[in-house]
């Protein structure tokens, strides 16, 4: 079992490039988030999956879109990338909706912006 | 949300207990409290999280005060390998199971 990887480690973007994280899970979870941390700071999340093509909101959407055609992978998309978005980015999962289950996190993204 | 508030740092000796402490005065009924840590250069991991009664497993212990404005995370030998940071999270039903974090508490762990 593979857990949560993401694709992939390590990114260098210009100012205006695109591109797209890949989160993906072997544990059939229901749940799937994007957070990203900040030097110094705890995660915050960004947008989140409750199922199979949903997605939402979370504290800092602008400049992100998700997409979760497949249960088992939640794409994280930065259209025009500011070096405001140099951060460390992880993914979670959780078995389902709820306050009792436990997240598990990828072991990150970490993507610079010039 | 429901914020807690953790020492910035502490410190601790290889194999002795530490006790981390978190307050959340504003607690409501229904919110769990959880506690995750962050290796250096890794995602967060599940620690541990309990409702009112103090809770074990094999990572560590929370011991939850009576009237739930404050949870203790207990870890019973510290190694080198504690080194971190936790964070402790109120989690309230029906918000989506998102994970609000604070800035945590970054433990160090002398030999």
């Amino acid at each position: 079992n593979a857990g949560v990887t993401q694709t992939p480690k390590f990114r260098v973007l210009k100012t205006g490039q695109s591109m797209t994280l890949l989160c993906a899970q072997d544990m059939n979870h229901e749940y799937m988030y994007w957070y990203r941390q900040d030097p110094g700071m705890g995660l915050r999340l960004i947008h989140y999956s409750v199922g199979e093509g949903t997605t939402a909101k979370g504290e800092v959407p602008d400049g992100y879109n998700v997409s979760r055609l497949k249960k088992q992978n939640f794409l994280l998309g930065l259209e025009s990338a500011a070096p405001s978005q140099t951060s460390v980015y992880f993914c979670a999962t959780q078995l389902t909706g709820g306050e009792v289950y436990e997240q598990y996190f990828g072991p990150g993204t970490r993507l610079t912006v010039t | 949300d429901a914020k807690t508030t953790q020492p910035n740092s502490m410190e601790s000796n290889e194999e002795e207990p530490v006790h981390l402490p978190c307050n959340h005065s504003t607690i409501s009924g229904t919110d769990y409290i959880h506690w995750y840590r962050q290796l250096p250069s890794q995602g967060p991991e599940y620690v541990i999280h309990g409702l009112t009664s103090n809770v074990n497993n094999r990572m560590a212990s929370l011991a939850i005060a009576e009237d739930r404005k404050s949870s203790t995370l207990i870890l019973h030998r510290a190694t080198l390998r504690d080194a971190a940071v936790y964070y402790c999270i109120l989690r309230r039903y029906n918000q989506g199971g998102k994970l609000i974090f604070g800035q945590g508490t970054e433990l160090s762990v002398k030999p």
